[in-house]
């Protein structure tokens, strides 16, 4: 079956850096993607990895290995601002169809 | 604001009524995404259309669901006969490959 798993809380302090882990079973695997989502809002696009390694988009940063099933988002220089809830995404595609799977999400707290 | 606007933001309701969302995407995105999210979860997939074609749909989708995009621009859910567990918020998200732009949703609250 597909499955996602993700720390449900993760509290840091603000200036510092977090790191938040996903793990993922699937079939299909196409690409990993983060959103982030504050309270009351839709979800936004942070970042997305088809291949392994790193990318960097600012104070953000995503990772992945395929070989592991394994992916991080890294938040530097953290701001309150970043307090929100954070969800791995897994892209599932084959020739008819793609699909969007959801983890079921990390809430960071930001403490000043 | 992505792009994507859904309608209408709120919809209270009593059980057993229909009720019917729409979303209109962003214009050059030819794939769009239903989504349910409740609290402290994340969203989970209900169905998705590439242009007109409505290509998947969730196993958890039951036949009081039906979504519809008739011309490959906006598209519609209609939950028929309405339960106190469909309430949720409801999102809508348009793409291209790699990125999904969502709407700002719309609250379902079944009394």
């Amino acid at each position: 079956g597909q499955s996602l798993e993700q720390p449900s809380e993760v509290t840091a302090v603000e200036g510092a850096i977090v790191q938040i882990n996903c793990t993922y079973q699937t079939s299909g695997f196409y690409g990993l993607s983060w959103y982030q989502q504050h309270d009351g809002g839709a979800p936004t696009f942070l970042s997305y990895n088809a291949l392994d390694g790193l990318e960097e988009t600012g104070r953000f940063s995503s990772f992945l290995s395929r070989s592991d099933s394994y992916g991080y988002l890294l938040l530097q220089e953290l701001q309150m601002k970043d307090s929100a809830s954070y969800f791995c995404a897994v892209r599932e595609e084959d020739s008819s169809a793609s699909k969007i799977i959801f983890g079921s999400g990390t809430r960071l707290s930001i403490r000043p | 604001d992505t792009g994507v606007s859904q309608d209408p933001r709120h919809k209270i309701t009593k059980r057993g009524q229909n009720v019917t969302f729409r979303c209109d995407p962003i214009s050059e995105h030819n794939r769009l995404y239903w989504y349910r999210q409740t609290l402290g979860q994340g969203p989970e997939f209900l169905t998705y259309f590439q242009n007109e074609a409505q290509l998947e749909k969730s196993r958890l989708l039951s036949d009081r669901f039906s979504a519809e995009r008739p011309k490959g621009s906006f598209s519609t859910l209609e939950i028929q006969r309405t339960e106190q567990g469909d309430s949720a918020m409801y999102l809508c998200a348009s793409s291209p490959p790699n990125e999904q732009f969502f709407g700002p949703g719309t609250r379902l609250t079944v009394l």
